[in-house]
């Protein structure tokens, strides 16, 4: 089992639309969780963190974590063509004093217009 | 403030070649990583840096792949010889603490 999973996509969705994408994780004692973006041909940029059980509001963008279950998303409100991007998962966790950083392959989105 | 800097943008090497990318951090960051990221994949760790030690480097591959901070600003990363498995974009983050937060503009390497 890979440690960050993420559907590849792409998922296209229509302008204007709720974008939910997802992430699961193996690791239990995984900590904090982050969402980038990367445009094609581009570098990830940072765009959500959350640690904690819940919701996180920034914008039209909302991470939810669900710890028991394993999972994160990130649901994109009224999209954007110019959302159109891959968005990749991050789980940062402390293995044997160890801090792990790990990115997930990516969701590519499509919003048309 | 001034982002993360890499050179090259772009390199085109035979295999069994050596190459080498540099990274310069923002200002004031203590930590750097040197990221691999092949096509359709996340970006995979090679090396961590926390000033100018060694936090992680335990999927560097060590035979081929070497990197050094130097005063703890700017870094090398090194490959030396190339393999066709090693075309990628490398990335290099920094940040102020463990979790990297801004990426430079990556080199995408190609062997051939």
């Amino acid at each position: 089992q890979k440690e960050v999973e993420q559907n590849s996509g792409p998922l296209s969705v229509p302008e204007g639309a709720i974008a939910s994408l997802n992430c699961t994780y193996s690791d239990r004692g995984s900590q904090s969780f982050f969402w980038y973006r990367q445009y094609s041909g581009k570098s990830p940029e940072l765009i959500m963190f959350i640690y904690s059980n819940g919701d996180k509001e920034d914008g039209r963008f909302t991470a939810q974590l669900n710890k028991a279950s394993q999972y994160v998303s990130l649901l994109i409100r009224d999209s954007q063509p110019s959302d159109s991007a891959t968005y990749l998962c991050a789980v940062h966790h402390t293995t044997s004093g160890t801090y792990k950083y790990i990115f997930g392959t990516g969701t590519r989105l499509k919003v048309l217009a | 403030e001034a982002g993360v800097a890499q050179s090259p943008r772009y390199k085109i090497i035979e295999k069994r070649q050596s190459v080498a990318f540099w990274c310069n951090p923002i200002s004031g960051h203590a930590t750097l990583y040197w990221y691999q990221q092949i096509l359709g994949q996340g970006p995979k760790l090679l090396i961590q840096f926390q000033n100018n030690g060694v936090v992680d480097d335990s999927q560097l591959p060590k035979d081929r792949f070497s990197a050094e901070r130097l005063k703890g600003v700017d870094s090398t990363l090194k490959i030396q010889p190339a393999k066709l498995e090693d075309s990628a974009v490398y990335l290099c983050a920094s940040s102020l603490d463990n979790r990297p937060r801004y990426f430079g503009p990556g080199t995408r390497l190609t062997v051939t």
